[in-house]
């Protein structure tokens, strides 16, 4: 069936290491978002790409980092500079570009930092 | 400034009743405007949007939403409330940059 995979579905981490977060989708959409979700604030946009080998900074972007090198996979590192990383992270991806159709979303990975 | 509001944090229903979960909007021209639902420890699934034609559209496990110009609203709601109904609603709207803002959230809690 197609969709959009994330993994791992639970990360912990210690303070200073930098993780990764893997975002993969077999719907062949050209663009693709990471959002954090936090208790009682809603969604906020990460990084999103609407198309292989280009991605742009959202709204809280500072302390990650995101690759587009195929259209298929758009990973996620949260690095030692994000200073309060622990959340439940969402990728999505949409067959639109203009945010005018739907958004399918995984089913996200909480991050913990220990 | 563009922004979404979903004023209340929980709406307790009875299961058969009506549910009407709030959204209002700010944003300058003809609004795009988006319900989805999360259940606990999960993606977010598409419910509706509106994006042009009738103000009354139907969705996803038999939710509708209203759009109202003046009022700048968009509430979901749904005839006889079931209690798988019950998770967490998001409102969101494509702002004027192009990128879509989310309501922080509205727990729908449906009871026997």
């Amino acid at each position: 069936d197609g969709g959009i995979t994330q993994s791992p579905k639970y990360l912990f981490r210690k303070e200073g290491q930098n993780v990764t977060l893997s975002c993969e989708q077999n719907l062949n959409h050209d663009a693709m978002y990471w959002y954090r979700q936090d208790p009682g604030q809603g969604l906020r946009l990460i990084y999103y790409s609407q198309i292989v080998n280009d991605f742009q900074k959202g709204d809280i972007a500072e302390g990650y980092s995101v690759s587009r090198e195929k259209k298929e996979s758009f990973p996620l590192t949260v690095t030692s500079a994000q200073k309060n990383p622990t959340a439940f992270y969402l990728c999505a991806s949409s067959t639109e570009r203009g945010y005018t159709g739907e958004l399918f979303f995984g089913e996200g990975s909480r991050l913990t930092v220990l | 400034a563009q922004s979404v509001a979903q004023p209340e944090d929980q709406v307790n229903v009875a299961e058969g009743n009506p549910l009407t979960v709030k959204c209002t909007y700010s944003v300058s021209g003809n609004p795009y405007l988006f319900w989805y639902v999360q259940y606990p420890n999960r993606g977010l699934q598409f419910l509706l949007k509106y994006i042009t034609g009738d103000n009354l559209v139907k969705g996803s496990y038999g939710f509708e939403a209203e759009f109202n110009k003046s009022q700048t609203s968009f509430h979901l709601k749904k005839p006889s409330a079931l209690v798988s109904d019950s998770a967490l609603y998001f409102c969101a709207v494509k702002g004027n940059t192009g990128k879509l803002i989310f309501g922080q959230g509205t727990t729908l809690q449906v009871k026997p």
